[in-house]
């Protein structure tokens, strides 16, 4: 069975880290490209981070470039998600998911095909 | 920077019934544009893409249609599991992945 599960979500207080961590199963992790969704409580969804296969590529929305930081385990099939200076704002559900990439335009772009549960972080104190 | 805007925010329609969500873009974007079904406490599941092929799976009632800037997702025969939020998102331009407001099917 096709699975994502991700894990990792917690109450943290704003300038805090969190690790956010999602584990495959039932396709070929290895030649996938990897993705963290989010959606803030009550709201729409909003792409943040992509890795590529052999995780040498790397792609972030700007709201956490410089924060949030993608990296995979081949080997362990797992993704992650490494959180630094949180904000109330990165309050939500994330998801982790496998995106389908394609170049269009000479552009990289993507959407998804396989989405994890969710799991759930929120920034407060 | 292109935007997706879904319409109407709420749809209510009786099980049986035919329900047609709209999906317009700021931009074009051919026809790279995918539709997702959201239940509560659920993760977005991949109904359309290509804006009119279906997923694996994905039951014959739904369909899509459109390009350039104008989508449709229509569900015909509403059954019980179709009442959720449907998001579009657009993969053609810059920023990658960006997805609608989305629209709520509930029961009327």
């Amino acid at each position: 069975e096709v699975q994502l599960v991700d894990s990792g979500g917690d109450l943290v207080q704003p300038g805090g880290s969190l690790r956010l961590s999602c584990s495959a199963s039932g396709f070929i992790f290895s030649s996938s490209w990897m993705s963290w969704v989010r959606q803030a409580p009550g709201k729409g969804l909003e792409w943040v981070a992509n890795i590529g296969e052999d995780g040498s590529e790397k792609y972030y929305v700007d709201s956490v470039r410089g924060r949030f930081t993608i990296s995979r385990d081949n080997a362990r099939k797992s993704l992650y998600l490494q959180m630094n200076n949180l904000r109330a704002e990165d309050t939500a559900v994330y998801y982790c998911a496998r995106p389908l990439v394609l170049i269009v335009n000479t552009m990289y772009n993507f959407y998804f095909d396989i989405w994890g549960r969710g799991t759930l972080v929120t920034v407060s104190s | 920077e292109g935007v997706l805007r879904q319409s109407p925010v709420t749809l209510s329609v009786s099980p049986g019934e035919r329900a047609t969500l709209s999906c317009r873009a700021s931009q074009s974007l051919g026809t790279n544009v995918a539709w997702y079904q959201q239940k509560p406490g659920q993760a977005p599941r991949l109904l359309i893409y290509g804006a009119s092929t279906r997923a694996t799976g994905v039951s014959a009632r739904f369909s899509g249609s459109g390009s350039e800037t104008e989508f449709t997702l229509t569900i015909s025969g509403l059954q019980s599991e179709d009442f959720a939020v449907y998001y579009c998102q657009q993969y053609n331009n810059w920023p990658p992945g960006t997805f609608g407001q989305g629209t709520k099917v509930e029961i009327k």
